[in-house]
C-alpha cells in the first residue's frame, strides 16, 4: 500500500534561512508527487507537482526515486511561508484520489 | 469561478443526531473526493465519486457514513448517528475529470464537525 511520511510536525526557521521540509513515500508504481499548502484560515492549495518541474514561490521540489523522496526547499524563507504544508502522492491509476502525509507546520520567524 | 464550496463550515452535533456536509464542486467538474483529518493527523481519503456514482469508497467507515454526489445539486456527505470520535474536519475536492495524471484536485475550505 502507498504511504507518505513527514518526519516533523513542527519546524521553525529564522527569516532568510534555508528551509527544507521533508517528505518520503512507499509505493511500488509510478506515482505523482505534489506539495499542498494551507495558510492560516484558507484552503489546501497546491503548490507544486514533481512533473511540472517548475519553482513556485521561490519553492522548488526534487523527486528522487532511488531515495524515494520529494522534499521541498526554499534558499531563503520568508514570513509569508509560515504556514502547514502536506506533501501528497498520487497513484498511477487513482483518479486524482490522494494519500498525504501527516503535514508540517512552518514557522518562519522575523 | 467560486471555487469548491462546502457548508456549513462548523457544524455542532449531539452524540445520536445526523450530520449532513455539503459540497458544490467547480463549474465544470463532475468528480469529488471527501477526505477527513482528525485532530493532529493528516487528511484521509473517504470516497471519490463521480456524477451519481460512487467509484471508490474504500476509505468509508463500514458503518454510519454515506456519500452521494446527485445528477443535479451538492454532493453530500452523511453521518448518522454522530459519536464523539467523528469530530474531524471534513474536505470536498473537486477535479473535472480522473483519469489523466496531469489532472489538480482544488479543495474546498473544509466543514469542521463537532460532537458533544
Amino acid at each position: 500500500a502507498q504511504r507518505v511520511t513527514q518526519p516533523e510536525k513542527l519546524l521553525s526557521v529564522f527569516k532568510g534561512a534555508p528551509v527544507e521540509l521533508k517528505c518520503n513515500y512507499s509505493y511500488s508504481g509510478s506515482p505523482e508527487l505534489f506539495w499542498y499548502v494551507q495558510y492560516s484560515r484558507q484552503r489546501l492549495q497546491l503548490l507544486l507537482r514533481h512533473i511540472s518541474r517548475e519553482s513556485i514561490k521561490g519553492f522548488t521540489a526534487d523527486l528522487n526515486k532511488g531515495e524515494t523522496s520529494f522534499h521541498l526547499k526554499k534558499p531563503f524563507a520568508q514570513e509569508e511561508d509560515s504556514a502547514m504544508y502536506y506533501c501528497a502522492l498520487k497513484q498511477e491509476t487513482s483518479g486524482s484520489r490522494l494519500t498525504f502525509g501527516e503535514g508540517t507546520q512552518l514557522t518562519v520567524n522575523p | 469561478n467560486a471555487g469548491v464550496m462546502q457548508n456549513p463550515r462548523h457544524l455542532v452535533r449531539r452524540r445520536g443526531q445526523e450530520a449532513r456536509l455539503r459540497c458544490s464542486p467547480m463549474k465544470g467538474h463532475s468528480h469529488v473526493y471527501w477526505y477527513r483529518q482528525l485532530p493532529e493527523e493528516g487528511l484521509k481519503f473517504m470516497v471519490y465519486l463521480q456524477k451519481e456514482n460512487i467509484i471508490d469508497e474504500s476509505g468509508m467507515p463500514k458503518e454510519r457514513f454515506s456519500a452521494e454526489f446527485p445528477k443535479e445539486g451538492p454532493s453530500i456527505l452523511r453521518i448518522q448517528q454522530v459519536v464523539r470520535g467523528d469530530s474531524a474536519a471534513y474536505f470536498c475536492a473537486s477535479s473535472p475529470r480522473a483519469a489523466d495524471l496531469n489532472t489538480e484536485a482544488f479543495f474546498g475550505q473544509g466543514t469542521r464537525l463537532t460532537v458533544v
